[in-house]
């Protein structure tokens, strides 16, 4: 069974410094993805940055970046410069790609990290 | 402009009382899914589609039902028989392929007494 683990319930960040967010991740697949998300307190989930397991390059997304590494299953994201805007609660996800079965394309959540950025 | 609807943003419910949250896409997504978010935590999968016309169960599908009859429409039915069903319920729909990110609706938070 997957599961993903966050460690870091809060996490606090002087505005324009970078911050990491960390998260761990369990699975017997050997083709998986892994995707993080931001919430803000309205309670919408944006989409930010997606990895591969196959993919050899960490992904980037502007500010956004995720550091993978496969062998110790860890995917954290990096947020550089970070914004006042960035305050919200993050959370991590992975998604099983085997075909067929009734597990195909679902989602796992970590428990989120809430990130606040100071002034 | 394409998106998801969920509607609405707010729901209150009395005990013993079935509910429907609708969800809807013009994103032509094939695939939808329901999640409930309980406070402080993080998402759980109720139910997801792939097609129309066919679901499965998630990891909490106890309590709850859904139906698929158009690709655009998966709404999602709390019944009496879920025991606590105070929760914010999110949709979400892609596209089918394993790399492809989940787009999320607003959220409608129910809320039963």
């Amino acid at each position: 069974a997957q599961k993903i683990t966050q460690t870091q319930p809060g996490m606090f960040v002087q505005e324009k410094e970078a911050v990491t967010l960390d998260c761990t991740y369990d699975t017997s697949d050997q083709s998986y993805g892994l995707f993080w998300y931001k919430q803000p307190s309205s309670g919408e989930m944006i989409f930010l940055i997606y990895q591969g397991s196959y993919d050899e390059q960490n992904a980037t997304e502007g500010r956004y970046s995720l550091n993978f590494q496969k062998a110790r299953k860890s995917a954290n994201l990096v947020i550089s410069a970070s914004q006042l805007g960035d305050s919200a609660m993050y959370f991590c996800a992975m998604r099983e790609t085997r075909a067929g079965g009734t597990s195909y394309g679902k989602l796992t959540f970590g428990q989120g990290t809430i990130l606040t950025v100071h002034p | 402009d394409g998106g998801i609807t969920q509607s609405p943003k707010y729901l209150f419910r009395k005990e013993g009382q079935n509910v429907t949250l609708s969800c809807e896409q013009n994103l032509n997504h094939d695939a939808m899914y329901w999640y409930r978010q309980d406070p402080g935590q993080g998402l759980r999968l109720i139910y997801y589609s792939q097609i129309v016309n066919d679901f499965q169960k998630g990891d909490i599908a106890e309590g709850y039902s859904v139906s698929r009859e158009k690709k655009e429409s998966f709404p999602l039915t709390v019944t009496s028989a879920q025991k606590n069903p105070t929760a914010f319920y999110l949709c979400a729909s892609s596209l089918r392929g394993t790399s492809y990110e989940q787009y999320f609706g607003p959220g409608t938070r129910l809320t039963v007494t």
